[in-house]
């Protein structure tokens, strides 16, 4: 069965520091999806990233940046430079290969807050 | 502007009540999900729908109920049967059944409280 874990339950730093999101997954699948959603107070889930497990390139967008390993079965977020707007839970979760995407796996989440 | 709804944002429910949650999309998306957040856990599945007037079952299906009549729609019922339904509902759909790994789009949620 497959598995995503997020230790870190919550995390505050001052504005402008770097911080860095863990996530560990387990699959038995050779093929395999990963993807990080940020939950803003309002609710709504906003994607950030879908990475297949054939692709181990590290990926920056702006501020934000992933360090995917599967030797170590971890893909890592990292914000540069954060921002009071970054403050949010943020999730990742995992999708086996299979039509339809039908499952999502998610972790429990890292509740990040930014200090003005 | 395309994108998924769901309705109302607050819901209340009486004991021994059937509920109805609202999820509709305009993005042509074929998939369509559910997912239940409970408060400092992850999003857990209760159903599933690839196609029109087809669905399945997902982790926690027990006490709700589902139907696909048409794409762009699929609304939840929460029955009295769920007997812990207060929770956070998000509704989600991706765009292609026929590729995996397809990114999954979540609506604003709907917070159902029990009275």
């Amino acid at each position: 069965a497959q598995k995503v874990t997020q230790a870190q339950t919550e995390i505050s730093v001052v504005e402008k520091e770097d911080v860095t999101l863990d996530c560990v997954y387990e699959t038995r699948d050779t093929t395999y999806y990963l993807f990080w959603y940020k939950q803003p107070p309002s609710g709504e889930l906003v994607f950030l990233i879908r990475r297949n497990s054939f692709d181990e390139q590290n990926e920056i967008s702006g501020r934000y940046s992933w360090n995917f390993q599967k030797s170590t079965s971890s893909f890592n977020f990292t914000i540069t430079a954060s921002q009071v707007v970054d403050s949010a839970v943020y999730f990742c979760a995992l999708s086996e290969a299979g039509f339809g995407n039908e499952k999502l796996t998610f972790g429990t989440g890292t509740r990040l807050t930014i200090i003005p | 502007d395309g994108g998924i709804t769901q309705s109302p944002k607050y819901l209340f429910r009486k004991e021994g009540q059937n509920v109805t949650l609202s999820c509709e999309q305009n993005l042509n998306h074929d998939a369509m999900y559910w997912y239940r957040q409970d408060p400092g856990q992850g999003l857990r599945l209760i159903y599933y729908s690839q196609i029109v007037n087809d669905f399945q079952k997902g982790d926690i299906a027990e006490g709700y109920s589902v139907s696909r009549e048409k794409k762009e729609s699929f609304p939840l019922t929460v029955t009295s049967a769920q007997k812990n339904p207060t929770a956070f509902y998000l509704c989600a759909s991706s765009q292609d059944v026929m590729v995996a790994g397809e990114t999954q789009y979540f609506g604003p949620g709907t917070r159902l409280l029990v009275l």
